[in-house]
């Protein structure tokens, strides 16, 4: 069984500021992890995702997230964010493609917000 | 430019009435997906389309039914809709590299 944990809930910062998402997932197997950001009103966007190799991953609008096999963990961080970052954030776990399932195991989000 | 349209984007319906959701993909992915998304329930997989005719049940596919007759458009079907239906409906699809699936703006629907 695949599960994904976002510990907060929320988080707030101020503009400028540096951040970090928390992910932390459990799966017996090979596995992709990924991140992807929801802005109030729309669909989820893909921001990157990770399978092997340099465990520091980079996405699109400056964000990174680093794997880490010993915590069980895939964070997501920006150095300084700006008001458009404002959204949820979903981390979320899949298997290998051709394992029989194609399917992405999402964690609750974590609502990420400015403070004004 | 890739992407995953949805229509329509808003529905209200009485209970009891058919319900069809409709979704569009232009990057002929084989895969596609049908989430509903709920306060504090997060994403819930409903079905998923392996491709065309090859459908299998998510989470929580009581109520629902799909179809899937062309790789590029999905549908979701609710026969006699709930009240307990009302939700803001996702549709997806995935290129199958593992990790990635692109999603539609969704359908907002409400069962009166």
């Amino acid at each position: 069984t695949q599960t994904v944990s976002q510990s907060d809930a929320h988080v707030t910062v101020f503009e400028g500021d540096s951040v970090e998402l928390r992910c932390n997932y459990s799966y017996g197997g090979s596995i992709y992890l990924s991140w992807y950001i929801q802005h109030h009103g729309h669909g989820l966007q893909f921001l990157l995702k990770y399978y092997s190799g340099n465990p520091v991953v980079q996405g699109v609008n400056g964000f990174e997230a680093e794997f880490s096999k010993s915590d069980s963990s895939f964070h997501l961080r920006k150095a300084s964010v700006h008001w458009s970052d404002s959204a949820v954030y979903f981390c979320a776990v899949s298997p290998l493609p051709g394992t029989g399932s194609n399917r992405l195991t999402f964690g609750k989000g974590t609502k990420f917000s400015l403070i004004p | 430019d890739m992407k995953v349209t949805q229509m329509p984007r808003y529905l209200i319906k009485r209970m009891g009435e058919n319900v069809l959701l409709e979704c569009g993909q232009d990057m002929s992915h084989e895969t596609m997906y049908w989430y509903r998304q709920d306060p504090g329930l997060g994403l819930q997989l409903i079905y998923i389309s392996y491709d065309v005719d090859s459908n299998s049940e998510g989470d929580i596919p009581k109520g629902y039914r799909v179809s899937r007759k062309k790789r590029e458009h999905f549908s979701l079907i609710l026969d006699s809709a709930k009240t307990n239906q009302t939700s803001v409906y996702f549709c997806a699809s995935s290129p199958g590299t593992g990790g990635e699936q692109y999603f539609g703006p969704g359908t907002r629907l409400t069962v009166l």
